[in-house]
């Protein structure tokens, strides 16, 4: 069975550095792409950046790019979306998806991470 | 950047009708749309992918049609399961989502 097991909330102050993850199982992990998708308060979803764990191919939607740090750890079939120094404006729920290409759509999703940041 | 539009943004609608959602791509993307049920608190669902091909146990009430710049989601009976927002998403360059059709119980 595919499964996609994101990390725990997170409750953060502005500035703070973050890291979640999203473990895959249940397939080939290095098959497949893994997306990050942004859904704010109330709001719809956003695409933010997409990684290939085969090869660490990154692709950044421009909104996103400078803004959060995509990665990848194959040897634990596991993908990461990163901040440096959040902001009041990063309070959102982040969904983790299996793609099956960098332009293409996501066929299993992960649960969500909801990521408070206080000012 | 490929713009999605989708339209009405808010639906109101009785168990047993017929409904139709609206996506309109700013330029053509082909076929490459997929359509995505979603829940609140809940992780989107894969409802349609190649703007008509249905996801594997999705419903037959669902159907999915358009190329170019314009497509349609239809739910042919609806049922109380399906109250739910619905995303249109184009995927022939990148990716990128539509704003979301809330479809509400009348």
């Amino acid at each position: 069975e595919v499964q996609l097991v994101q990390s725990g909330a997170e409750v953060k102050k502005a500035g703070e550095s973050l890291k979640i993850s999203c473990k895959g199982s249940g397939y080939i992990f290095t098959n497949y792409w893994i997306g990050w998708v942004r859904q704010m308060p109330g709001k719809g979803l956003e695409w933010m950046g997409i990684i290939y764990p085969g090869d660490s191919d990154i692709k950044y939607s421009p909104s996103f790019q400078g803004q959060v740090t995509i990665s990848a750890d194959k040897s634990i079939n596991t993908a990461h979306l990163q901040w440096s120094s959040l902001k009041a404006s990063d309070t959102a729920m982040y969904y983790c998806g299996r793609w099956g290409d960098s332009s293409g759509y996501a066929d299993f999703w992960g649960q969500g991470t909801l990521v408070t940041v206080s000012s | 950047d490929i713009q999605m539009t989708q339209s009405p943004s808010t639906l109101s609608a009785s168990v047993g009708d017929r409904v139709t959602i609206t996506c309109r791509a700013s330029q053509s993307i082909s076929d490459w749309l997929a359509w995505y049920q979603q829940k609140p608190g809940k992780a989107p669902r894969l409802l349609i992918y190649k703007a008509s091909t249905l996801e594997g146990a999705v419903p037959s009430r669902f159907s999915g049609a358009g190329s170019g710049t314009d497509f349609t989601l239809t739910i042919s009976s609806l049922q109380p399961d399906d109250f739910a927002t619905y995303y249109c998403q184009q995927y022939n360059t990148y990716n990128t989502f539509g704003q979301g059709t809330k479809l509400e119980i009348k």
